[in-house]
């Protein structure tokens, strides 16, 4: 699996979009690019992926660069309980694939 | 998406001892996932559990001291055996549905080893 670079930290005031950079440059055609969050003392959670197309759904917006070699995650109005470790994971689709977690970026969304 | 239960929650065992940790899924799922999470750290695969045959361990981790047990579709063991305080950490189980819905976690079984 492609690995992934992600800041270790972000900020991010309650109510303003909250925009999550990674860097996978040596992703392969067929490799998804995924999206989970830890609240801390919580498994992770899924939020979004996509293979080449930007992504919408009720959680966040997942934009991936012409290229594929990075991907930007965007909680539009991020609340206190966004706050999490979030993780992006580059992996095969489908059951036989399996997730490698990096190191994540740890929001901390403040008032 | 599939609901993941798993126990215990928690627990504080002696060193040399086995935990087993079970993960009961609510749903049929073919593959079953468990993770590692270190203090601190992020996850790291132990190993894939596909009902009816062996697990496959991943690079580091082995079957003596991780045994995995996959009796059917919406069940599987874990047991951390001989354990030592390095064995301190959160174990998840995770499944996959398929289609859209990514992986779903369970949410952990804190373990200590003192």
């Amino acid at each position: 699996d492609a690995k992934t670079t992600q800041p270790p930290s972000m900020d991010c005031a309650e109510g303003r979009a909250a925009n999550l950079p990674c860097n996978h440059s040596t992703i392969s055609g067929n490799e998804y690019v995924y999206w989970y969050r830890q609240i801390h003392s919580q498994g992770p959670q899924y939020i979004i992926h996509g293979l080449k197309n930007n992504e919408t759904n009720e959680m966040a917006s997942l934009i991936i660069t012409e290229d594929r070699k990075s991907s930007t995650l965007i909680l539009p109005h991020a609340t206190l309980r966004d706050t999490a470790v979030y993780y992006c994971i580059v992996s095969l689709y489908g059951t036989a694939s399996k997730l490698t977690f990096g190191t994540g970026t740890r929001l901390q969304v403040t008032l | 998406s599939a609901v993941i239960s798993q126990k215990p929650s928690r627990d504080i065992c002696q060193r040399g001892t086995s935990l087993t940790i079970q993960c009961q899924v609510d749903s049929q799922v073919t593959m079953m996932f468990w993770y590692r999470q270190q203090p601190g750290q992020s996850l790291t695969l132990i190993a894939t559990a596909n009902q009816g045959s062996e697990a496959t361990y991943e690079s580091g981790f082995v079957i003596d001291k991780f045994p995995i047990s996959r009796p059917n579709l919406t069940f599987s063991t874990l047991t951390v055996s001989n354990m030592s305080p390095e064995d301190s950490s959160i174990y998840l189980c995770s499944v996959d549905e398929g289609g859209a819905g990514g992986y779903t976690f369970g949410s952990g079984t804190r373990l200590t080893v003192v």
